[in-house]
């Protein structure tokens, strides 16, 4: 079945430094792929998207490019915030409805 | 920008109570979901739902659970008899179509503490 790998946080950098959290995925078919973000106390928003091969989805700065060569999905920013800590959910979705992996803590430090 | 809305923020129930929890999916989405978060660990999807059935489930959406839209704007999922094991975020989403094209979007979740 469908399935994310994330990797596991939490990650903790400072402010203006670069930011990866690695995401990897096993899917029949061609799904698309997300980043959700979720903000201490509150829901899931959307962060951007990517439907196919070498689509790259960009939102507030973040980037993610589908790679279909490595089944991977991971999520960048050039220069974070405090504001930016947050729980990370990778996700896709193919046939089936959304699977989460199981979301990367990022913690910024002033 | 429109959103997805849920009631309440946090529910407080004893063991083998039923609970129902609302939403208010976007009004001109179609399809609607609701997943669960146990804390610290994954959101699990349980069910989604169009015209009016059921269209997938999981493992987790046992007897236990039941969705339905009772009029034209409120989508629901109760839980008959609960356990303390549902204790978690449940999160209600909807969508304009089923495919992955189609992102979900989340409403802010209600916590159900079950004691």
């Amino acid at each position: 079945g469908d399935s994310v790998t994330q990797m596991e946080g939490p990650v903790t950098l400072s402010e203006e430094a670069f930011l990866t959290i690695n995401c990897t995925y096993t899917a029949t078919g061609y799904p698309s792929l997300f980043w959700y973000v979720q903000y201490p106390g509150e829901g899931l928003q959307l962060l951007l998207k990517a439907t196919k091969a070498d689509d790259k989805g960009s939102n507030k700065g973040f980037e993610a490019t589908y790679r279909k060569e490595t089944t991977s999905f991971h999520l960048e920013k050039g220069s974070v915030q405090v504001s930016d800590s947050a729980v990370y959910f990778c996700a896709l979705r193919g046939r089936r409805a959304l699977t989460f992996g199981s979301g990367t803590r990022l913690q910024v430090q002033p | 920008e429109p959103e997805v809305t849920q009631t309440p923020s946090h529910q407080v129930t004893q063991m083998g109570q039923e609970v129902i929890l609302r939403c208010v999916p976007i009004s001109n989405h179609l399809y609607f979901y609701w997943y669960r978060q146990i804390l610290g660990q994954k959101v699990e999807f349980l069910v989604s739902f169009y015209n009016n059935e059921i269209s997938e489930k999981s493992e987790i959406f046992d007897d236990q659970f039941s969705v339905e839209r009772p009029d034209g704007s409120n989508f629901t999922l109760k839980i008959r008899s609960t356990k303390l094991e549902d204790s978690a975020m449940y999160f209600c989403a909807s969508s304009e179509a089923p495919s992955g094209n189609s992102p979900l979007h989340f409403g802010n979740g209600t916590r159900l503490t079950v004691t």
